[in-house]
């Protein structure tokens, strides 16, 4: 079965400053893997997905995330970060749900602090 | 708007009650989840359907039931066999069963036990 890590419980970086949110995986054959948002008593937002392609990925308010097949990593980052990203992230990948179909699988989740 | 509602938002269930969490998309989706989260973990898979009329078990799907009648519709019932239901409960679909297909979540339902 495919899972994912997130070896951060949480992550403190100030504003204006870069943030990266670790992430590593392990599949059998290709990844397929997501990063989620999730902001208090909220459900999550999708930020991006990496499928196929450049190793680089960007998404959703100025988040990207780089894919590290040698690594198997697969790093959420933003140049810049703002006082409203601080969230719980999340890492997700999808697996064999064995019916023909598929679900989706979450790491434990890191909190982003980020600090004006 | 298209998306996912569940409701209510907030639940209290007495000890040994059955309660019913709602959860219903216009987004046309053939997929719909229910996860569980607990403060400080990730999201558990608690039931699955990729189709209406049929669902399979999570992870964690023991003191849970769901039913699939209609395609917009996944509603979960905590049974009084769920020892430990208080928790964030989150409802998502996806577009179909692709595997590069996110997911979309609604708002969460907060379960308490009083």
């Amino acid at each position: 079965a495919q899972s994912v890590a997130q070896p951060e419980d949480q992550v403190n970086v100030a504003e204006g400053n870069p943030l990266t949110v670790k992430c590593t995986y392990s599949v059998s054959g290709n990844p397929y893997l997501f990063w989620y948002v999730q902001y208090p008593n909220r459900g999550l937002q999708f930020l991006l997905k990496y499928i196929t392609g450049d190793n680089l990925v960007k998404g959703s308010y100025g988040f990207e995330a780089e894919f590290n097949k040698s690594q198997t990593s697969f790093h959420l980052k933003k140049p810049s970060a703002l006082v409203s990203d601080s969230a719980l992230y999340f890492c997700a990948v999808r697996d064999d749900a064995g019916t023909g179909g598929f679900k989706t699988i979450f790491g434990a989740g890191t909190r982003l602090f980020v600090k004006a | 708007d298209g998306g996912i509602t569940q409701s209510p938002k907030y639940l209290f269930r007495k000890e040994g009650q059955n309660v019913t969490l709602s959860c219903e998309q216009n987004l046309n989706h053939d997929a719909m989840y229910w996860y569980r989260q607990d403060p400080g973990q990730g999201l558990r898979l608690i039931y699955y359907s990729q189709i209406v009329n049929d669902f399979q078990k999570g992870d964690i799907a023991e003191g849970y039931s769901v039913s699939r009648e209609k395609k917009e519709s996944f509603p979960l019932t905590v049974t009084s066999a769920q020892k430990n239901p208080t928790a964030f409960y989150l409802c998502a679909s996806s577009p179909g069963q692709g595997v590069w297909t996110e997911a979309f979540f609604g708002q969460g339902t907060r379960l308490t036990v009083v």
